[in-house]
């Protein structure tokens, strides 16, 4: 079975600085897919950004980027120029490539966000 | 627009009173999935089905039942709530068989915060 582990509960940034969520994973599997999800205040589900494990590009979004690295099962979003509007939970996620059971995803415990004006 | 509804948004009931929470995408779907988000847990997932008539345990299905009558119409049944089922619930759907490699976003309901006395 796959886990996922986000250690930092909580965490706080100022405004217009830089900020990186750690998220990191086991699994046996070869190819699967990462994402980050954010949950603002309204509870809605927001896809960040992807990254798929056969690709050693790492994936960016506008201010959003990750830093995947598959040998030590760690993908961590970096949020560079922090702005107030990023202020929510965000969760990692991993997904099988391949799997009976279709789409489903694992998710961290989550990691709370706040910006600081 | 492509979307996810959930009904109710918000419901407040008590022990042993059955319940249903609806789900709908327009998407045009194979596959649906249920969630509930606790804290300190992040998602996880109850039940999810591949298509019409195709339906499956995720990892916490105890005390619940979904049906898949229709593409578009995944909902989740409690028979007996229990107060441990006070949670946020989710659905969320994707265009994928389970059959192929790749995945595409899931698209996820606006969440339905359920309350058990």
């Amino acid at each position: 079975a796959q886990t996922v582990t986000q250690s930092q509960p909580e965490m706080s940034v100022q405004e217009a600085e830089t900020v990186t969520l750690s998220c990191t994973y086991d699994t046996s599997e070869n190819n699967y897919y990462l994402f980050w999800y954010k949950q603002p205040p309204s509870r809605q589900m927001i896809l960040v950004i992807r990254q798929e494990a056969y690709k050693q590009q790492n994936a960016t979004e506008n201010r959003f980027s990750v830093n995947f690295q598959k040998a030590a099962k760690s993908f961590s979003l970096k949020i560079s120029d922090s702005q107030l509007g990023d202020t929510a939970m965000y969760f990692c996620a991993f997904m099988k490539a391949r799997q009976s059971s279709g789409d489903k995803l694992t998710f961290g415990t989550g990691t709370r966000l706040a910006v600081r004006p | 627009e492509a979307q996810v509804t959930q009904n109710p948004r918000y419901l407040i009931t008590v022990t042993g009173k059955k319940l249903t929470v609806t789900c709908s995408q327009n998407m045009n779907h194979e596959y649906m999935s249920w969630y509930r988000q606790d804290p300190g847990l992040g998602l996880r997932q109850i039940y999810y089905s591949m298509n019409v008539e195709v339906t499956d345990k995720g990892d916490v299905p105890e005390g619940y039942k979904v049906s898949r009558k229709e593409k578009r119409n995944f909902p989740l049944i409690l028979e007996s709530p229990s107060p441990n089922q006070t949670s946020l619930y989710f659905c969320a759907s994707s265009h994928h068989s389970g059959a192929r490699l790749g995945t595409d976003t899931q698209y996820f309901g606006p969440g339905t915060r359920l309350t058990v006395l």
